[in-house]
């Protein structure tokens, strides 16, 4: 059974520039979570997705957003990209409440 | 609102010996309680999950964290530290009855083992 996969693993982009990050969840899982993680802040929820409804969100700027598609696979956009959106984002899919699977990420790194 | 919080930043072990990572949490409902590790330039990995059944509950690698309501604890053992664990842990709580609330960490506990 395959698990979350993140794409790309790795992106460096400039100051000002937007960016789409993409999130294919396990099969058969509705609903999808994204979290940024820095050192200074930890993990923080971004906004989670289910039936392509946004169902939560956290407290980031508007700046970032996501969608999902009938597929169940997740984009989250982040437009004027800040130095301090450097981060790895990681995305987690999941059936229920019980139990969270994570992708292995995605670096981004703003210059 | 839940909270979480890791008591200690940083743990280290000696290989062999037992390991201790230690977690309190804060929930308004009947909290479903988790612990992650991350290993270095990985995602995070489900140890062990606790959600109203036994308060005794054993996750993969001989890890297991015993729920205890009275003292607000979800704290995290391993009878035999292993070279292979160390990483980051992370406890994690979600509100249960609500069903849309989302996963909230704890800072982390940098496990070091030493040979």
């Amino acid at each position: 059974k395959a698990g979350v996969t993140q794409t790309p693993r790795y992106l460096i982009k400039t100051r000002g520039q937007q960016v789409t990050l993409s999130c294919s969840p396990i099969s058969g899982h509705r609903s999808v979570s994204w979290y940024q993680q820095t050192p200074g802040q930890g993990l923080q929820f971004l906004f989670e997705y289910f039936s392509e409804t946004q169902r939560n969100k956290g407290n980031f700027p508007g700046r970032f957003s996501g969608r999902q598609f009938s597929n169940s696979r997740s984009e989250m956009n982040v437009s004027t990209l800040e130095l301090g959106d450097s981060a790895l984002y990681l995305c987690a899919s999941s059936t229920d409440r019980y139990g969270y699977t994570f992708g292995s990420g995605t670096r981004l790194t703003v210059v | 609102a839940q909270s979480v919080t890791q008591l200690d930043s940083h743990v280290s072990v000696s290989e062999g010996t037992p390991v201790l990572l230690r977690c309190n949490y804060s929930s308004s409902y009947s909290p479903s309680l988790f612990w992650y590790v991350q290993h270095p330039n990985k995602g995070l990995q489900l140890l062990l999950k606790y959600t109203s059944a036994a308060t005794l509950v054993k996750g993969i690698n001989g890890f297991e964290a015993e729920f205890k309501k009275s003292e607000t604890s979800f704290h995290l053992t391993k009878p035999s530290a292993h070279m292979s664990d160390a990483a980051e842990y992370f406890c994690v709580v979600s509100d249960l009855p609500s069903g849309n609330t989302p996963l909230v960490f704890g800072k982390g506990t940098r496990l070091s083992v030493i040979a």
